[in-house]
This record gives structure tokens, C-alpha cells and sequence, in this order.
């Protein structure tokens, strides 16, 4: 059974109009990540929760926004999409222990 | 932060060949993960390895946290292995920095 579920598979939106990615786990871990992975691209972690606590990377623009209403769920919102925000986006789960990807949202922007 | 570099960037490989990937990082880690990304972009854990050997089946992989560098090892590679191949090391709260990949084709 999937142990990472990203919703949806992909996502279409228009230029400059919010969306909103969602993820939740199985496995009851404390800590949840958000990666962007562009074409041909390794992914980049743009965000993670450890519980409650929302850690930015410093370099993730403030376009991207994060959600964490409890434990199974996470949510990745981008308020205003650009054309250079489409990408794959994974959500993940796992500290000190493998890391389990969800199959990823692949976002794109018309 | 942590540099992760990865080699080769490609290879091309007949079925039954064996491979090696090697995984080099700028820093002490206490995090080193290998992932395989197939053609419909899942990322799968194939280890988490930061220090000593593991095998699973044809795969095995090797970190030696000392000298920062871990090798993945493929043997008799079947076409089912092409895809992405991921380095990915870290520190704090499990955060992972990717190598670029190697980009895996198996032909048969």
C-alpha cells in the first residue's frame, strides 16, 4: 500500500491563478518535505515540517506556501503561478530512516 | 551547503552487464540515500546508507563516510533498471541535497 499519497497526479492551471497541491502519509512520521524537480532536473527541496514547526529553505521564493493542518496531511500552495513554477512537485516522509516519495504532481502552467 | 556530484552523468549498458555509480560529497553526512526514478518520475528508495555496505538482490551499495564517496553497484542489469539513478546526502532533520543523476539505459 502507498505509503505517500500525492493528489493530484497532474495539475493544470493558468498563469497567475492559486493552486493547491496536497500530500498526506501513512506512516505517522513527524517530519514532512515539499521537492520541486524540473525537466531533466535533480529535485530541490523547497520546504519541511518537523511536527508544527514550517522550515523554508533560503532560497524557496515566497510565491510557496505550505500547509500542515496535523500529522497525515501537508499541503503545498503557490499563490500566484508562473511559467517557470511548472515542475514535478514530491512530497516526502522519513527521518533517520529511508526516505519514502509520493508518486509527485506534475504542474503545468497555460 | 552540501556539493553532491555524481558519475558518470550516462551510461549505456547491454542486458547482463555489469555497472558502478559513484556518489561523492563535500561534507560529513549522517544521511546518504540512493534512489531509482523510472520513466513515469517515481522516485524509489533503493538504500539509506550512511556508512558500511547493504545488498538487496543485484543491487548493492557502499558509503565510506571517511573518505565521502558511496559507489551503487547493478549487476546483470536487465532493461526494468534504465531510468534515474539519485545520490541524495544531508545532516539536519533529514533534509536531502540530490546529485545530478545517472541517467541509466539498458538495452536488450
Amino acid at each position: 500500500d502507498a505509503m505517500v499519497i500525492q493528489n493530484p497526479r497532474y495539475q493544470v492551471t493558468q498563469f497567475g491563478k492559486p493552486v493547491t497541491l496536497s500530500c498526506s502519509q501513512t506512516l505517522n512520521h513527524n517530519v514532512m518535505y515539499w521537492y520541486q524537480q524540473k525537466s531533466s532536473q535533480a529535485p530541490k527541496l523547497l520546504f519541511h515540517y518537523y511536527d508544527k514547526d514550517f522550515n523554508n529553505e533560503a532560497d524557496t521564493p515566497d510565491n510557496f506556501q505550505s500547509r500542515r493542518p496535523n500529522t497525515s496531511f501537508c499541503f503545498l500552495d503557490i499563490r500566484s503561478p508562473g511559467l517557470g513554477d511548472a515542475a514535478m512537485y514530491l512530497c516526502a516522509t522519513g527521518l533517520g530512516a529511508p526516505q519514502h516519495f509520493g508518486d509527485g504532481t506534475r504542474l503545468s502552467i497555460l | 551547503g552540501i556539493q553532491v556530484e555524481q558519475s558518470p552523468p550516462d551510461l549505456i549498458l547491454q542486458e547482463g552487464a555489469n555497472s558502478t555509480l559513484r556518489c561523492n560529497f563535500s561534507d560529513s553526512v549522517n544521511n546518504l540515500q540512493w534512489f531509482h526514478q523510472n520513466p513515469w518520475g517515481q522516485l524509489i528508495n533503493l538504500f539509506y546508507i550512511p556508512s558500511g555496505t547493504k545488498q538487496n538482490g543485484r543491487l548493492s551499495a557502499t558509503t565510506v563516510a571517511t573518505e565521502r564517496y558511496s559507489l551503487l553497484y547493478i549487476s546483470s542489469s536487465q532493461t526494468t533498471d534504465s531510468g534515474v539513478y539519485f545520490c541524495a546526502a544531508g545532516t539536519s532533520y533529514g533534509k536531502l541535497t540530490f546529485g545530478q543523476g545517472t541517467i541509466l539505459t539498458v538495452h536488450p
